[in-house]
């Protein structure tokens, strides 16, 4: 599977846009790239995916580099709730395409 | 709203006893679903894949014979952590397909406290 890199934590002010860096430089051309995030004692959960175009919903929006080789998941306005583990992961809906494998994330921390 | 389910949350069980955990898909059918566990400030680690009328598929080091996952109904799969020890404690997650763009949706975790 391709790797990602995320820095280990980020803090960010509440009600201030926090910009999530993801690198994923051995990405393939059939790897999506997906961002869950993890809440405590929570299971994960989905926030947004992409493969090449920017992408917005409700939650976040993503910005991919035009070689795919990083994104950015963009959080508008953090709010307390927003904190959590956020995790950048590549799915090849190819090959295995039908799970993730999770790396360390960046854990996210809110100051009010 | 939530698309798959775990129960129950949380559960302590005494050393050498046997728990069983569910996971089911609410409202729609899952052919395969997958597990996962986390320790403390860990990332979560794939244990295996629950296949629909089939044998699990495990990842690479872990027991079959401790970890007995069944997968009887489109909507439902089991892990039951068998002889369970206090070093299996962990929270333990599952996973499933859902939708047209075939998202992985996660059920809410169970915490596995043995004693």
């Amino acid at each position: 599977d391709a790797k990602t890199t995320q820095p280990n934590s980020m803090e960010s002010n509440e009600e201030e846009p926090v910009h999530l860096p993801c690198n994923h430089s051995t990405i393939s051309g059939t790897d999506y790239i997906h961002w869950y995030r993890q809440l405590p004692s929570q299971g994960p959960e989905y926030v947004i995916h992409g493969l090449t175009s920017n992408v917005n919903n409700r939650m976040a929006s993503l910005a991919i580099a035009e070689d795919r080789k990083s994104s950015t998941l963009i959080l508008h306005r953090a709010t307390l709730r927003d904190a959590a583990v956020y995790y950048c992961i590549l799915r090849d809906v190819i090959d295995a395409g039908n799970m993730l494998t999770f790396g360390g994330g960046t854990r996210l921390m809110v100051k009010p | 709203g939530a698309v798959v389910s775990q129960h129950p949350s949380r559960v302590i069980c005494k050393s050498g006893t046997s728990v069983k955990i569910e996971c089911r898909s609410l409202d729609f059918q899952a052919t395969t679903m997958f597990w996962y566990r986390q320790f403390p400030k860990k990332s979560l680690m794939l244990m295996a894949t629950s296949n629909e009328g089939s044998k699990a598929t495990y990842e690479q080091g872990v027991e079959k014979d401790k970890f007995l996952i069944n997968h009887a109904s489109l909507t439902l799969s089991t892990l039951t952590v068998t002889s369970a020890h206090p070093e299996d404690s962990s929270f333990y997650i599952c996973s499933a397909l859902w939708g047209p763009g075939n998202t992985i949706y996660f059920g809410e975790g169970s915490w596995l406290t043995v004693v």
